[in-house]
This record gives structure tokens, sequence and C-alpha cells, in this order.
């Protein structure tokens, strides 16, 4: 079974501070999503990454897939309130398998 | 429009019922999913259907069992409740299973089994 793990489980910070979410995996992904669920809400896609090193920038998110596609991170910039919200990753591809396996989470909070 | 619509939002119900939970979606996508996440937000795949057809059908206890009377329903019924169900469990759907589809979720559907 593929692991992504992903750090830091939670965090919390003040409008305005930059912050970065890590997803690793020792399997080799052929793509990796990133999600965004508000409560009482399904997951929404942000974004996919299919090619190693590739890095996708969305206002003020910034996603990268390592180049080994083992791993991603995401970046904000400038948090705002309406950031806040559980950020999960999903690889897919991994061992022939097209279902995407999903990480924990990273549950973000930002205070005004 | 709702893409992914499920009913019913809520569901509390005793141990031992028979309920189901209803999945629509109306983007034209071939695969359907069910997935159910924990109290800790973990994700995890349970079925997938392909044009009402099942391809993937994790381990779950066979008392979960989907129905797909169309392409665009995914039904999840669930015999002899226990505790341990509860949990939010999600529909989704994508364009087809290939790898790296993007899905589209549900809002969810809370069952609490007391």
């Amino acid at each position: 079974t593929q692991l992504l793990e992903q750090s830091p489980q939670f965090l919390s910070i003040q409008e305005g501070e930059n912050l970065t979410v890590y997803c690793n995996s020792s399997s080799v992904f052929s793509s990796l999503q990133w999600y965004r669920q508000e409560p009482g809400e399904g997951p929404v896609l942000l974004v996919t990454v299919v090619t190693g090193g590739e890095v996708k920038k969305l206002k003020r998110l910034t996603f990268q897939f390592g180049d080994a596609r083992k791993d991603s991170s995401l970046h904000i910039t400038a948090a705002q309130t309406g950031d806040t919200g559980l950020y999960l990753c999903a690889g897919a591809g991994s061992g022939g398998s097209y279902i995407p396996t999903f990480g924990r989470g990273t549950s973000l909070i930002v205070h005004p | 429009d709702t893409a992914v619509s499920q009913t019913p939002k809520y569901l509390v119900t005793q141990m031992g019922n028979d309920k189901s939970i209803k999945c629509e979606q109306n983007l034209g996508h071939d695969t359907m999913y069910w997935y159910k996440q924990d109290s800790k937000k973990f994700l995890k795949i349970m079925f997938s259907y392909n044009n009402k057809e099942l391809i993937i059908n994790e381990t779950v206890p066979n008392r979960f069992s989907p129905k797909s009377p169309d392409k665009a329903h995914l039904n999840l019924h669930i015999n002899s409740l226990e505790l341990g169900d509860s949990a939010v469990y999600f529909c989704a759907s994508s364009q087809t299973p290939a790898t790296g589809g993007d899905y589209t979720f549900g809002s969810g559907t809370r069952l609490t089994v007391v």
C-alpha cells in the first residue's frame, strides 16, 4: 500500500504569514493532486502535477512536484483567513494503480 | 447546479439497521467512486465503477454493497450497521479512471451509528 505522509499535521498562523506544507512518499507517482477541504464539504481539486520538478502557481499558492516524483510541496504566500481548511495531497499511478492514495492532510487555520 | 450530489447529508441510525446513500453526477463522467473519511480525516477508497461496471473493490465488509443503475448514479447500501461504520462517506466522479484523473467530490454524507 502506498503511503503519503503529510507534514505538518496541524498549522495555526496569523494572516499575512507564509507557510509550506509537505507531502512525502517512498513511492513514485505518475501524478499528484492537491485538494482543499472545508468543514462539511468534500475536497476540491486545486492542482494536478505530472512532471518531475514541475512548479505550478495558483494566485498565492505555489505547488512543486519533486524531481523524483515522490514528494510535493504547497507554499502559500501572505495567508488569508479564507485559506483555512484541510489540505490533502493524493498520488496516483504508483504500482499500476490509477486510484489516488490520499495523505492524512494538513489542517490549516489562519487567524485574522 | 451541483455537479456531484449526495443524499442524505446527515444520517443517524441505530446499530443493526440497513441504510442507503445515493449519489448522482451531472458532469457526464464515466467513473464514480465511494470514499470513506474517518474521524482523523483519512480518505480511503471503497469502490470504483466505470460506466456501471465495478472496477475497484477495496477490502470493505460485504455489508457494503454499491449499485450503479446508470453511469450517472452510484448508490451505497449498508446492511447491519455497526458503530465502526460511523464516518463521512464521499461520492466522487472523474472523466476516466486514467492516472491523474481529476476528481469531483460530493459534499459528503455524515453517518452516525448509535
